[in-house]
């Protein structure tokens, strides 16, 4: 199985702060990266998908970077409402699997 | 408008068996795959496994192959997850979510369904 790993874990962060998750493969996945956003208590949803298409309706402040085994989500400027869990999903192969999370919280 | 819409929360014991169920609406069902993700209480996602209604191709993910049953009703547009012998292990959280493309991400997600089970 592929594994994906999250950088940091959790961060804490101000509105208004430029922030960036990284997420890193244990083997080249090429394009095939999405990132999610999950708040406490709803499905999660989808933000990008091959690496750095924006999801329709995803505000522009979210950005995704990256090829092969090391990608980044970017929020340029952090908003009230972008404090949530994200998470990053390989396609490359079968079974798909996400990373651990990424807790982003106000500082 | 594009919906998934999941059954009511179970509570199960050990031992038991259980069928939920993901209805969707508002795009043809028949056409595009529908995955089941996994999330234990306070713990990440997983992926279970995803279904193409159109003909019941179905990838399993090596964890749960075996321990579940994925299936779909293409005539009412019902995507399904079954458990032959419920374990407590399996308290969580269960999400069904439609895929962009057989291998793209999930772009619309139900609003899970809470299976806990307990003696």
């Amino acid at each position: 199985d592929i594994q994906l790993t999250q950088s940091p874990s959790f961060l804490s962060a101000s509105v208004g702060d430029r922030v960036t998750i990284t997420c890193r493969a244990s083997q080249a996945i090429s394009s095939y990266l999405a990132w999610y956003q999950q708040k406490p208590g709803k499905a999660p949803k989808l933000l990008i998908y091959a690496v750095s298409t924006l999801q329709s309706g995803v505000p522009s402040r979210f950005s995704g970077s990256g090829f092969g085994t090391e990608f980044t989500l970017t929020i340029s400027s952090l908003q009230p409402e972008d404090f949530a869990t994200y998470y990053c999903q390989q396609l490359n192969s079968y079974p798909w699997t996400f990373g651990q999370g990424t807790k982003v919280e106000i500082k | 408008e594009v919906q998934l819409v999941q059954s009511g929360a179970e509570v199960k014991k050990p031992g038991e068996s259980l069928k939920i169920s993901c209805k969707g609406s508002g795009y043809s069902f028949t056409s595009q795959w529908v995955g089941w993700v996994r999330q234990m209480p306070g713990k990440g996602l997983e992926w279970m496994g995803s279904i193409y209604p159109g003909d019941s191709d179905t990838r399993y993910s090596p964890s749960f192959q075996g321990q579940v049953t994925i299936s779909a009703d293409k005539s009412i547009s019902t995507a399904y997850l079954q458990w032959s012998s419920l374990k407590a292990s399996d308290t969580a959280m269960y999400y069904c979510a439609r895929q962009i493309r057989r291998d793209g991400p999930n772009d619309y997600w139900g609003q899970g369904t809470l299976v806990t089970v307990s003696s």
